[in-house]
């Protein structure tokens, strides 16, 4: 069975610290592994990955994918109090529709 | 729309009772998908539609769960005779083609079964 792993899952720090979240993975037949921020409503897509070692910034955020070890990570740096969400990473197969969620990362940024 | 939505955004009801979602994709989408979010676990996919037919059913958690979209639009998910375990975040999430497969989600459905 397919299956997403996130760690850690929950994660404090003080504004300023950088923040790494990791995603394992062991889908059948990759097709891309994608990062979402869920605040306390709708998750808002953050990143799509589907080639190794290539690196996707925006602002802030940034995340790298490594398809032989089968692992993605999610960079904070520079934290606000705005950035505390759930961090959920998702992957997906080839079927072309369905994401296989991670449970999340919690992430609370303290003032 | 702008965005997915999702209505009610709460929902409160008795066992035994039926219930039914609703979600408004983002105008142009022809792929629809509906997630489950339990307390503390992760998105449980259920059923996605591409136009108004669902090519997999599979996650549907039993038979008393049951989804349409009419008119490649608008969908509903339907759940008859609720148990408690049915209480959940219902999310909606729509993507415009398949081959970039980018969902965007809607603020969901919380239903509580009392």
């Amino acid at each position: 069975e397919d299956k997403v792993v996130q760690s850690p899952l929950s994660l404090v720090v003080h504004e300023g610290d950088t923040v790494t979240l990791n995603c394992s993975y062991e889908v059948t037949n990759f097709r891309s592994l994608l990062w979402y921020k869920q605040e306390k409503k709708a998750p808002t897509f953050l990143f799509m990955l589907t080639s190794s070692g290539i690196e996707k910034k925006s602002g802030r955020l940034s995340s790298i994918l490594d398809k032989k070890e089968l692992f993605s990570i999610l960079n904070i740096t520079a934290t606000q109090t705005g950035d505390s969400a759930i961090y959920l990473c998702a992957v997906e197969d080839n079927s072309g529709y369905a994401l296989n969620f991670g449970k999340g990362t919690s992430l609370l940024v303290t003032p | 729309g702008a965005g997915v939505s999702q209505s009610p955004s709460n929902k409160v009801t008795e066992k035994g009772k039926d219930v039914e979602l609703r979600c408004d994709p983002i105008s142009g989408h022809t792929a629809l998908y509906w997630y489950r979010q339990s307390l503390g676990q992760g998105l449980e996919f259920l059923i996605y539609f591409q136009g108004n037919s669902a090519p997999d059913k599979s996650g549907l958690p039993s038979d008393r769960f049951s989804a349409e979209r009419t008119g490649g639009s608008v969908s509903t998910l339907t759940i008859q005779r609720t148990q408690q375990e049915d209480s959940a975040v219902y999310l909606c999430a729509s993507s415009f083609l398949q081959a970039v497969n980018i969902q965007y989600f809607g603020a969901g459905t919380r239903l509580s079964v009392l």
